[in-house]
């Protein structure tokens, strides 16, 4: 079975400072692979996604992840923080099964941004 | 605008009481799901549906049911088996259960058992 660790459970920058989120993955196949974003009593929010091909995806609100296949990481790296990124950060796995694919998801990262 | 709605977004119920959380789509998704959110913990997933009238356990299923008898519709209940149903429940759904079929996430309704 497929499994996420995030191994940061809380991190704080300050604005303007660049961000890079862990997430390591075990899954014996190719991963699809995703980064959501879940501000205070709300819902989640798709960041950007990794399926195949170029190993550095983009995503919103100036986003980027890399996949690295030999050390089974998704990271997810912002290059300058603003205030409003302040929330928690959720990477998840996706895994074929007979009857459809799966999330799993880790536990998050939350993330503090001081002024 | 399409989107998925869950209401009511607090609930508070009794110990020993039904609850029925509600999530509606109009993005003519086929599959749709329901997790569960705890302090400090990822997603856990309750229940999937692929297809009206079929869906599947997620991990931890028991203590909940749901029905699929519309394409737009997937209610949860929350019955009083239960044991400790004080959470963050999400639904979210997506055009099918492909891998590659992205999840998109309704606002969420928090359970609280008083």
């Amino acid at each position: 079975a497929q499994s996420v660790t995030q191994p940061d459970i809380h991190i704080t920058v300050s604005e303007g400072a660049s961000l890079e989120l862990r997430c390591n993955y075990s899954y014996g196949a190719t991963p699809y692979l995703f980064w959501y974003v879940q501000s205070p009593g709300q819902g989640l929010q798709l960041l950007l996604k990794y399926f195949s091909g170029d190993t550095l995806v983009q995503g919103i609100k100036g986003f980027e992840a890399e996949f690295k296949r030999s050390q089974s990481s998704f990271n997810l790296r912002k290059p300058s923080v603003h205030w409003s990124d302040a929330a928690e950060y959720f990477c998840a796995v996706g895994a074929g099964e007979t009857s459809g694919s799966r999330l799993t998801f880790g536990e998050g990262t939350q993330l503090t941004v001081n002024p | 605008d399409g989107g998925i709605t869950q209401s009511p977004k607090y609930l508070f119920r009794k110990e020993g009481q039904n609850v029925t959380l509600s999530c509606e789509q109009n993005l003519n998704h086929d599959a749709m799901y329901w997790y569960r959110q705890d302090p400090g913990q990822g997603l856990r997933l309750i229940y999937y549906s692929q297809i009206v009238n079929d869906f599947q356990k997620g991990d931890i299923a028991e203590g909940y049911s749901v029905s699929r008898e519309k394409k737009e519709s997937f209610p949860l209940t929350v019955t009083s088996a239960q044991k400790n149903p004080t959470a963050f429940y999400l639904c979210a759904s997506s055009p099918g259960l492909g891998l590659t079929d992205t999840q998109y996430f309704g606002p969420g309704t928090r359970l609280t058992v008083l």
